[in-house]
């Protein structure tokens, strides 16, 4: 039972434009929910986290967005670069520990 | 800073013999060491949590005495999977955290193929 969901296999945007990247979870016992962007070979990078608590956080080009009613984030890039062409996982933290849940990741794919 | 390595990249072994991956933080004290096993699109699925000095923590459903871990320092854990089989095939990734932050940082992953 996947309990953090990536729907979007894929995204393509144009350069400039707006990415908007998806992830919905089954669980309400997350306390903070984090975006990775993964690189091929690579290991994952960490962008950018909120806590359960808040709706909003935003660092430079990337906001996240949580709709804790609709158990949905959401991950805001803005203005798109194409070296954002990358894999990106949602991950959720469960209450009081320190594992993370990943969802299956979104290949964005910024087109020059 | 917070930079994680591993080793090897990629390793490729026959049926029955064991394998060990290493898992480094280079420029921080890991606090805790986790170790992650990734299927082709799929997500990545937590194996085991450890802890410098103490016996490590596995997921249900993973074999501790096929994939043992151990966290030997605050910047060095092994994960050593034993009798590999062909599906034990799979990319391992492991990720350190240290106190007071939220984030894991991830190493760069280990594909491994056993023949």
């Amino acid at each position: 039972d996947q309990q953090v969901k990536q729907n979007s296999p894929s995204l393509s945007v144009q350069e400039g434009r707006i990415s908007i990247l998806n992830c919905d979870y089954t669980n309400s016992m997350f306390d903070y929910f984090l975006w990775y962007k993964k690189y091929p070979a690579e290991g994952p990078t960490f962008l950018i986290s909120i806590s359960s608590i808040k709706d909003k956080n935003e660092d430079g080009r990337f906001t996240v967005f949580l709709n804790k009613s609709a158990k949905h984030l959401s991950l805001h890039i803005v203005p798109s670069q194409p070296g954002d062409s990358a894999v990106y996982f949602c991950a959720a933290r469960v209450s009081g520990t320190y594992k993370y849940i990943f969802g299956t990741g979104t290949r964005l794919k910024v087109l020059a | 800073g917070a930079v994680v390595s591993q080793h090897p990249s990629r390793v490729i072994c026959k049926s029955g013999t064991s394998v060990k991956i290493e898992c480094r933080s280079l420029d921080f004290q890991a606090t805790t060491m986790f170790w992650y096993r990734q299927f082709p699109k799929q997500s990545l699925m937590l194996m085991a949590t450890s802890n410098e000095g103490s016996k490590a923590t596995y997921e249900q459903g993973v074999e501790k005495d096929k994939f043992l871990i151990n966290h030997a320092s605050l910047t060095l854990s092994t994960l050593t999977v034993t009798s590999a089989h062909p599906e034990d095939s799979s990319f391992y990734i492991c990720s350190a955290r240290r106190g007071g932050i939220i984030e894991q940082f991830f190493g760069p992953g280990t594909r491994l193929t056993v023949l």
